[in-house]
């Protein structure tokens, strides 16, 4: 069974800190991805890696880094939090086929 | 953005009844993949149909893909109740690597 991991699950964090959203699998896959979800609005591409120490930007990447120390992890940092980064995370991962495995989210709020 | 015409955005039919819906994109993919998502969980892939197929089925789920208009379209038959979900349609891009990007999603409600 494919597993994605995040961590934590929900979280509250205060403006201009600092938050790290933290992903782990056991697929064995290549690709890793980090997408944003607000109400109204689809799945948004913020980060993403096809190997590892490797990260390319997606459609919404500004106020937001990424970091892919191995294969198995893929984290998302906010270095200064902001109001608009409230929102749920999702980490998924892709293989050599096309299916995308979601992890189960995060639901950040930022205060 | 990929995406052209936005998805219908919210439907509420009764249970029996069928569904379509629609998306459209901007540039060029060799697959459309389709994607529920209930709530408090992530997505899950339903079904995928690529540039070479005109259509696909999968039990109760017909999806058509229209490389020249560039569009794809997602039916429901016989709709149930735990069918109750929003519906994304994806596409791969070509960005410095392979990405996938979600239109905006159709809220689909199924009343018993």
């Amino acid at each position: 069974e494919a597993a994605v991991t995040q961590s934590p699950r929900s979280k509250v964090a205060v403006t201009g800190g600092k938050v790290t959203l933290s992903c782990h699998q056991t697929n064995n896959h290549d690709y890793m991805y980090w997408y944003r979800q607000d109400t109204g609005h689809g799945l948004r591409l913020i980060h993403y890696s096809y190997v590892a120490d490797s990260t390319e930007k997606g459609d919404i990447p500004d106020g937001y880094k990424a970091s892919r120390p191995s294969q198995e992890n893929f984290s998302l940092i906010l270095e200064l939090a902001s109001l608009s980064q409230t929102a749920v995370y999702f980490c998924a991962t892709q293989g050599l086929d096309t299916e995308v495995f979601f992890g189960k989210g995060t639901r950040l709020t930022v205060v | 953005s990929q995406w052209g015409e936005e998805n219908l955005q919210a439907l509420s039919i009764q249970e029996g009844e069928d569904v379509t819906m629609n998306c459209s994109y901007k540039t060029y993919t060799t697959v459309v993949q389709w994607y529920r998502q209930k709530s408090g969980k992530g997505p899950a892939l339903i079904i995928l149909i690529r540039s070479n197929e005109r259509e696909k089925r999968s039990g109760r789920l017909r999806a058509t893909l229209d490389t020249s208009s560039q569009s794809s379209s997602l039916s429901i038959t016989g709709t149930l109740a735990t069918d109750t979900a929003v519906y994304f349609c994806a596409t791969v891009t070509y960005q410095g690597g392979r990405a996938l990007i979600f239109g905006t999603g159709t809220t689909v409600s199924v009343s018993p």
